[in-house]
């Protein structure tokens, strides 16, 4: 899998939206860009993914870079319940390809 | 629930114990994996099954034995633990490409103590 960079934390103002960058410069042609949240002591839940157009459901939006190499998911209106460590990972998806978390990025809302 | 249930929620366990961790899926999903998380860690993937045969084994220590007597269900059998091993279990499963998004759907996790 490509390594992906995500800053560390953020905070983001309840009711604002909250966007989390990632970049991924080595991606490859075949890779897809997932995005995965952990919320404290749970198991992490799958939010969205996509390969080159942007893509939107009712959780975020995750906007991707015509060169692919970075990506921006969105949260559009943020609650308390959105604090959370979200990933990002891109790997290729077909069969049961793994997933491998990195550090991701711990998300606070503030109220 | 997410469709995947992680039993017992939380274990605690001397180190001379036996004891199993349990996981059910009925999302109809063909693979099952073991994710380990420990302290400030990132998730480490202990164990994958992709119809029910282990296609994958992180190296990990003897003392921790998956099982996986079916697509649905998915066991990690520990005995002889280390307090190092105190950690978050969590199991997922998914559904390969191209009927699946390729997305993992993940249990509640099992804290695990070990004493």
């Amino acid at each position: 899998d490509a390594k992906t960079t995500q800053p560390t934390s953020m905070d983001c103002a309840e009711g604002r939206a909250a966007n989390l960058p990632c970049n991924h410069s080595t991606i490859s042609g075949n890779e897809y860009v997932y995005w995965y949240r952990q919320i404290h002591s749970q198991g992490p839940q799958y939010i969205i993914h996509g390969l080159k157009n942007n893509e939107t459901n009712e959780m975020a939006s995750l906007i991707i870079t015509e060169d692919r190499k970075s990506s921006t998911l969105i949260l559009p209106h943020a609650t308390l319940r959105d604090t959370a460590v979200y990933y990002c990972i891109v790997r290729v998806n077909f069969g049961n390809e793994k997933l491998t978390f990195g550090t991701g990025t711990r998300l606070t809302i503030i109220p | 629930e997410t469709g995947v249930t992680q039993t017992p929620r939380h274990l605690v366990m001397g180190m001379t114990n036996k004891k199993s961790l349990k996981c059910e899926q009925h999302l109809g999903h063909n693979a099952m994996y073991w994710y380990k998380q420990s302290a400030k860690k990132p998730l480490e993937l202990m164990f994958v099954y992709s119809l029910e045969e282990r296609v994958e084994n992180n190296s990990v220590p003897s003392r921790f034995s998956p099982e996986c007597p079916n697509s649905s269900h998915l066991f990690l059998h520990l005995h002889t633990l280390q307090p190092e091993d105190s950690a978050l279990y969590l199991c997922a499963s998914s559904q390969g490409h191209p009927t699946g998004s390729g997305g993992y759907t993940f249990g509640s996790g099992t804290r695990l103590t070990v004493v």
